[in-house]
């Protein structure tokens, strides 16, 4: 079973708007990290938070971390048409063996 | 710098074939891993190796085999194709399993069998 579940599956919003999706996950992590997925490419890393952080940013990206709710969020700023693509979450488990495991994804449409 | 590269792009096999999909990265990376990727369930892991010679199963490895030769080849066969193989699949690498280093991506290979 996934580890992490993306929210919502889907999401359409106008390019400039704010877009942010969450990741509620089962187990006590090390870390979380979220990806990108462009259609038909592989992922790509966008950030890494920590269990002991709460929010981390990058660029307009914004992170935060909810460990007593085991939960995640992030937060796209002034969207753009290229930031059109599925994004993950993607935990280690504490105490597991520390391989990764992804969610579902979160499919983010930007209209222009 | 090419990174992770995957091939073939696509493919399609018939129920009972056989093929492989190879997999190369050219970061040093010692850890290296096969997934699968179908509509709604995410990322599942296939098989993964920490290093050279020590390969292991991950959440979905039945039909599957892998080895791992050199640290730079990681190449995942399917012994006898089956349908329910049919999907996405991305090959990744990062420096070592712990979940603070990242994971780059290969392009992936669509795989039909029919």
């Amino acid at each position: 079973s996934q580890q992490g579940e993306e929210d919502p599956q889907a999401l359409s919003i106008q390019e400039g708007e704010n877009a942010t999706m969450n990741c509620s996950y089962k187990t006590s992590i090390n870390n979380l990290q979220w990806y990108r997925q462009n259609s038909g490419r592989g992922l790509v890393h966008l950030i890494l938070i920590r269990s002991n952080e709460r929010e981390k940013h990058s660029g307009r990206l914004r992170v935060t971390l909810d460990t007593s709710k085991k939960s995640s969020s992030l937060l796209i700023t002034a969207s753009r048409a290229a930031d059109t693509a599925s994004y993950f979450c993607a935990t280690d488990v504490r105490f597991g063996n520390e391989k990764l495991t992804f969610g579902t994804g979160t499919r983010l449409t930007i209209i222009p | 710098n090419a990174g992770v590269t995957q091939t073939p792009k696509f493919q399609v096999l018939k129920t009972g074939q056989s093929m492989t999909l190879q997999c190369a990265q050219d970061m040093n990376h010692e850890y290296m891993s096969w997934y699968r990727q179908d509509p709604g369930m995410g990322l599942r892991l296939i098989h993964y190796s920490v290093g050279a010679g020590i390969t292991d199963q991950g959440e979905v490895p039945n039909g599957y085999n892998v080895s791992r030769s050199t640290t730079e080849d990681f190449p995942l066969r399917l012994l006898s194709a089956a349908p329910s193989q049919t999907s996405v699949y991305f090959c990744a690498s990062s420096s070592s399993i712990r979940g603070t280093d990242t994971q780059y991506f290969g392009p992936g290979t669509r795989l039909t069998v029919l």
